[in-house]
């Protein structure tokens, strides 16, 4: 149930390229959000989603609740998006409907 | 506002030893949460609480015990320190989107 999966693990890109990171989850959620962690440790949300897509600037994040999917892009990529992005789920459950499942996070380096 | 804030930022106990993390947010949030982050790990979440009064258990709770006696404050309590609490602490608050604390830093030696 608590299966959330990203990747790629790593990823290595140079400035201005355009950006995609995939999550993907095992069973029916109410949300799901993205978080950045940078590399000092602090860690900010993101986005939420429970439908559709999201913009923030140069990020889109988008969910396909069919396919139990998201995906968070960025366009223009810079140097200063240097950080791990991580994918959290809160399940429809009742049990566990206030609880958060994280992914391990996908590092991105972005080269200048 | 001042978000969410943890005390102390880095400690170093040895084994055996207790102490208190604490936590403390000013956005009247009703849902605060403690987690963990190993290295290559997920957060994974310790105890979370819903509102004053009310704690529950999350995945790893284990050699942990957290209160909530007020809506602003949620202290996570180490008894009998053990190397595997070595780990970085979150504390984190929700209303919608959270918003998490700057992080402890724990080694248990």
């Amino acid at each position: 149930k608590n299966e959330v999966e990203q990747s790629p693990q790593n990823l290595t890109a140079q400035e201005g390229e355009f950006i995609t990171i995939n999550c993907s989850y095992s069973v029916g959620i109410s949300a799901l959000h993205w978080l950045q962690q940078h590399p000092g440790g602090g860690i900010v949300s993101l986005f939420m989603l429970s439908s559709g897509k999201k913009k923030h600037g140069r990020l889109i994040a988008t969910i396909n609740i069919q396919e139990k999917h998201s995906s968070l892009h960025i366009t223009a990529s810079h140097p200063r998006d240097s950080a791990v992005y991580i994918c959290a789920v809160r399940y429809r459950d009742g049990d566990t409907g206030n609880q958060f499942y994280f992914g391990t996070g996908t590092s991105l380096t972005v080269i200048p | 506002n001042a978000g969410v804030t943890q005390t102390p930022k880095f400690r170093i106990l040895k084994i055996g030893q207790s102490m208190t993390l604490q936590c403390t947010q000013d956005m009247n949030h009703n849902y605060m949460y403690w987690y963990r982050q190993d290295p290559g790990m997920g957060l994974k979440l310790i105890y979370y609480s819903v509102g004053a009064g009310i704690t529950d258990k999350g995945e790893v709770p284990n050699g942990y015990n957290v209160s909530r006696s007020t809506t602003e404050d949620f202290p996570l309590r180490l008894e009998l320190a053990a190397p595997s609490q070595t780990s970085v602490y979150f504390c984190a608050s929700r209303e919608g989107t959270q918003y998490f604390g700057p992080g402890t830093r724990l080694t248990v030696l």
